[in-house]
């Protein structure tokens, strides 16, 4: 069973860096298997950040592309999250997921979230 | 951006009700559509992936159909742990796009 957890700070100061890491569990990062980034903020709807591959590709959401740097560190079967210039809007529950473009399985496995608030 | 347009918003329903969401894409997304449940304080669970196959695990009140831009989910027999709100989604082309979500209400 794979599992997923997100850790990073839950507080970021505006102009500020948000950086996260996912955590992969119960198998490896390296299969034929995207891993995506997903936030909500808080009362709202779901918005996909980006997703990578084991190999370092990456998609982002043109929404947030000139700010999100997604990696990958095999080693630690981990992947993470870079999100620049970071405001108020930028708060949100962000989730980490195995899943991606063109995957039949959609998102199957997902981390609990950690709650990012961007403040002062 | 292909977006995902999901009907209703929000609906009430009773326990043992048939509950149908629909879920429209701008453009063809093929058979690339999922559905996920979400319940308040908890991430998205899959329910059905590529537009009509039950994710396992998932109670087989739930089903999915559809394919091109038109698609549907449908919970027979709601039950009380279904109010919830749910979410559909295409992984067919970048950026990946969620609907807005429809919220099921107890009635």
């Amino acid at each position: 069973q794979v599992q997923l957890q997100e850790s990073g700070p839950g507080l970021v100061k505006p102009s500020g860096i948000l950086s996260l890491t996912c955590a992969v569990s119960g198998g490896s990062i390296s299969t034929s298997d995207w891993w995506s980034w997903v936030r909500q903020p808080p009362g709202k709807g779901l918005e996909w950040i980006g997703e990578i591959y084991h190999s370092g590709s990456t998609d982002y959401n043109p929404s947030l592309n000139s700010r999100v740097t997604m990696s990958v560190d095999r080693s630690k079967n981990q992947f993470s999250l870079r999100l620049n210039s970071v405001t108020a809007a930028d708060t949100a529950v962000y989730y980490c997921a195995r899943g991606g473009r063109g995957e039949l399985h959609g998102f199957d496995y997902w981390g609990q979230g950690t709650l990012v608030t961007v403040s002062s | 951006d292909i977006q995902m347009t999901q009907s209703p918003s929000s609906l009430s329903a009773s326990v043992g009700d048939r509950v149908t969401i629909t879920c429209r894409a701008s453009q063809s997304i093929s058979y690339y559509l999922n559905w996920y449940q979400q319940i308040p304080g908890k991430a998205p669970e899959l329910l059905i992936y590529a537009a009509s196959n039950l994710q396992s695990g998932v109670p087989s009140r739930f089903s999915g159909s559809g394919s091109g831009t038109d698609f549907t989910l449908t919970i027979s027999n709601l039950q009380p742990e279904d109010f919830a709100t749910y979410y559909c989604q295409q992984n067919y082309v970048i950026p990946l796009k969620f609907g807005g979500g429809t919220t099921v209400e107890n009635k």
